[in-house]
């Protein structure tokens, strides 16, 4: 258990809708890092925050948004839901801005 | 750009010795990263490498090479537990961290 928490765990949910998933990081940590994977793009980076401001952007899409909040719990925010948006999504700790990173058990999305 | 490569598959009997390699080429440098990930499970943090040479870490040891943009994990006394995907990743210039495809390990009795 590496103590980040996501919820939920599995959602299944239909085209054009819009879902918000939720990590709060491990105690103490001040950066969360949003990343999806599928089956034929590997992990890829969303988004990070520190501290409660964005630090660093990958290739997330205008449809999909991220915020973390005063107590450090991030949520990601996708829209317009597309069959391809379908993948796990994980979120990832670090207490600062560097070095290891923590991740949480994931959230299965399945868009149908 | 940045681009990192490793072996998609890798096989290995109970016991032996394994070498997963990893090149990478990145704009600028600020450490590189092997995760394990069983199929459906989040990854789990192995080891961490900033400086050249060998991190060893009980049956996992890591190596890196900056000048030659090298790195390599070595497991050692292969459980079959071991068998998973060994993920390396890279920290550049800015705070992402770029994944590799990762490495299908299977461990065989």
């Amino acid at each position: 258990d590496s103590g980040v928490t996501q919820t939920p765990k599995h959602l299944i949910t239909a085209t054009g809708q819009r879902v918000t998933l939720r990590c709060s990081p491990r105690s103490g940590d001040l950066s969360v890092y949003w990343y999806q994977q599928s089956l034929d793009q590997g992990l890829q980076f969303l988004i990070h925050y520190y501290n409660g401001e964005e630090r660093a952007k990958g290739n997330i899409l205008e449809r999909f948004s991220a915020q973390q909040f005063p107590d450090l719990h991030s949520e990601l925010n996708l829209s317009s839901l597309e069959l391809g948006d379908s993948a796990l999504y994980f979120c990832a700790s670090s207490a600062g801005t560097g070095g290891e990173q923590y991740f949480g058990p994931g959230t299965r999305l399945t868009v149908t | 750009g940045q681009n990192i490569d490793q072996p998609t598959e890798m096989t290995a009997t109970e016991g032996a010795i394994v070498q997963i390699n990893c090149t990478y080429q990145t704009s600028g440098f600020n450490g590189l990263f092997w995760y394990q990930q069983h199929a459906g499970e989040a990854p789990t943090f192995l080891s961490y490498n900033v400086l050249d040479g060998l991190e060893e870490k009980g049956r996992f040891s890591s190596f890196l090479s900056r000048s030659k943009g090298y790195s390599y994990l070595l497991l050692k006394e292969l459980q079959m537990k071991d068998s998973a995907s060994y993920l390396c990743a890279v920290m550049g210039r800015t705070d992402k961290l770029i994944f590799g495809t990762g490495t299908r390990l299977q461990v065989f009795p």
